[in-house]
């Protein structure tokens, strides 16, 4: 069975603090896809980021970097200096061979100024 | 980039009365595409895979009657919200797999807000 968890619910901190939002995935396949996506309150998913299950480095950009570590099935979101513009729903997500995504619950951030 | 159209972005109906919301890829051809919903403050649950040509493959508890999907054509899919009752009201949102860009593969409509009164 496929399976994502975020555990953090909600997350408020101040601006310019670093935040790092959990992600825990469950999966018998060898092959899968890792995503991250942003839902800001007008609804529309943003797409971050995309990782495969053979690709265990680690990625920056800009502002935002993600861990991935398969010997945890995590795969970690940081942003560094947050801003109020970050303030969203992120949602981590997983595709596997039935090339479905599966979301997780996702973590609502607050970021005040 | 690949782009997909959803639409209406809201509508409000109703109880009783069906609503369609179409979803279109429009640079792309998507033989497959996915139906979500989303609840206010909860995560998007998928609904159904539809497929160009065939029948679409509902997940376990989704009712093939009330919500019909239609994949007619590669760039649309639509979505049929049968008899529509107040529990229906929820933020529909639909994905096509976009099989030019490996890289993302999946490019997400802009939702679609059903109020039923």
């Amino acid at each position: 069975a496929q399976k994502v968890t975020q555990a953090q619910t909600e997350i408020s901190v101040v601006e310019k603090e670093d935040v790092t939002l959990d992600c825990v995935y469950e999966t018998r396949d060898t092959t899968y896809y890792l995503f991250w996506y942003k839902q800001p309150p007008s609804g529309e998913l943003v797409f971050l980021i995309r990782r495969n299950s053979f690709d265990e480095q680690n990625e920056i950009s800009g502002r935002y970097s993600w861990n991935f570590q398969k010997s945890t099935s995590s795969f970690n979101f940081t942003i560094t200096a947050s801003q109020v513009v970050d303030s969203a729903v992120y949602f981590c997500a997983l595709r596997s061979s039935a090339s479905k995504i599966i979301f997780g619950s996702g973590t609502r951030l607050s970021i005040r100024p | 980039g690949a782009v997909v159209s959803q639409h209406p972005s809201w509508v409000i109906c109703k109880s009783g009365t069906s609503v369609k919301i179409e979803c279109r890829s429009l640079d792309f051809q998507a033989t497959t595409m996915f139906w979500y919903r989303q609840f206010p403050k909860q995560s998007l649950m998928l609904m159904a895979t539809s497929n160009e040509g065939s029948k679409a493959t509902y997940e376990q508890g989704v009712e093939k009657d009330k919500f019909l999907i239609n994949h007619a054509s590669l760039t649309l899919s639509t979505l049929t919200v049968t008899s529509a009752h107040p529990e229906d009201s929820s933020f529909y949102i639909c994905s096509a797999r976009d099989l030019r860009e490996p890289t993302y593969g999946y490019t997400f409509g802009s939702g679609t807000r059903l109020t039923v009164v």
